[in-house]
């Protein structure tokens, strides 16, 4: 299994509303990574779990919270977002300092 | 602090030709570079690495690149492009030191005419 499996693919949520984002990858890897992409501009790293501890955080708003309950599981979970939060969300894994694999994403629109 | 150039925002070419996408990485370690290609709405599919083992290096779906350090170039080619080639293409450059945080190039759309 070589797959790094995103739900829901996509979401539409008002600014009061809470949601979540799943990342699930069953290869062993180690590290986990969330990635934001406005249309047509590369991705953008926000959070990177490794060994199941938050090491990287983009200074990303608190409106987003990562979670990562196992090391084949990661979460990200939304709370008063704002139109401009409207994105693809790609979850990433990959072995330590290895190449990524990514999810094919959550489009995701704030309404 | 490194950083990535994709010299072509856009390139088209017709079916069966070849295809070549430029890439320059500003450094200051050995660099680890990538290519990866994005198909509309999809995530992003590693084409190849280098890692210093070869300066040319064969990916997938007939695609090289080839390393070079005198020019800081990474350029992406495939003698005969094909019409699932169609997709955006980002060159992505790591250093040793800052592992988890990989550095995108701004991508190149490529069109493929039949």
């Amino acid at each position: 299994d070589t797959e790094v499996t995103q739900t829901p693919k996509h979401l539409v949520m008002g600014m009061t509303n809470k949601k979540s984002l799943k990342c699930e990858q069953h290869m062993g890897h180690r590290a986990m990574y969330w990635y934001k992409q406005k249309a047509k501009k590369p991705p953008e790293l926000m959070f990177v779990y490794s060994y199941e501890k938050l090491s990287i955080n983009e200074s990303v708003p608190s409106r987003f919270s990562p979670e990562c309950p196992n090391s084949s599981l990661l979460n990200l979970h939304l709370h008063a977002l704002q139109p401009e939060d409207s994105a693809l969300y790609l979850c990433a894994s990959s072995q330590v300092d290895e190449k990524l694999f990514f999810g094919s994403g959550t489009q995701l629109s704030v309404l | 602090a490194q950083s990535v150039t994709q010299l072509d925002s856009h390139v088209s070419v017709s079916e069966g030709t070849p295809v070549l996408l430029r890439c320059n990485y500003s450094s200051s370690y050995s660099p680890s570079l990538f290519w990866y290609v994005q198909h509309p709405n999809k995530g992003l599919q590693l084409l190849l690495k280098y890692t210093s083992a070869a300066t040319l290096v064969k990916g997938i779906n007939g695609f090289e690149a080839e390393f070079k350090k005198s020019e800081t170039s990474f350029h992406l080619t495939k003698p005969s492009a094909h019409m699932s080639d169609a997709a955006e293409y980002f060159c992505v450059v790591s250093e040793g030191d800052s592992w988890g945080k990989l550095q995108f190039g701004a991508g190149t759309q490529v069109v493929v005419t039949p």
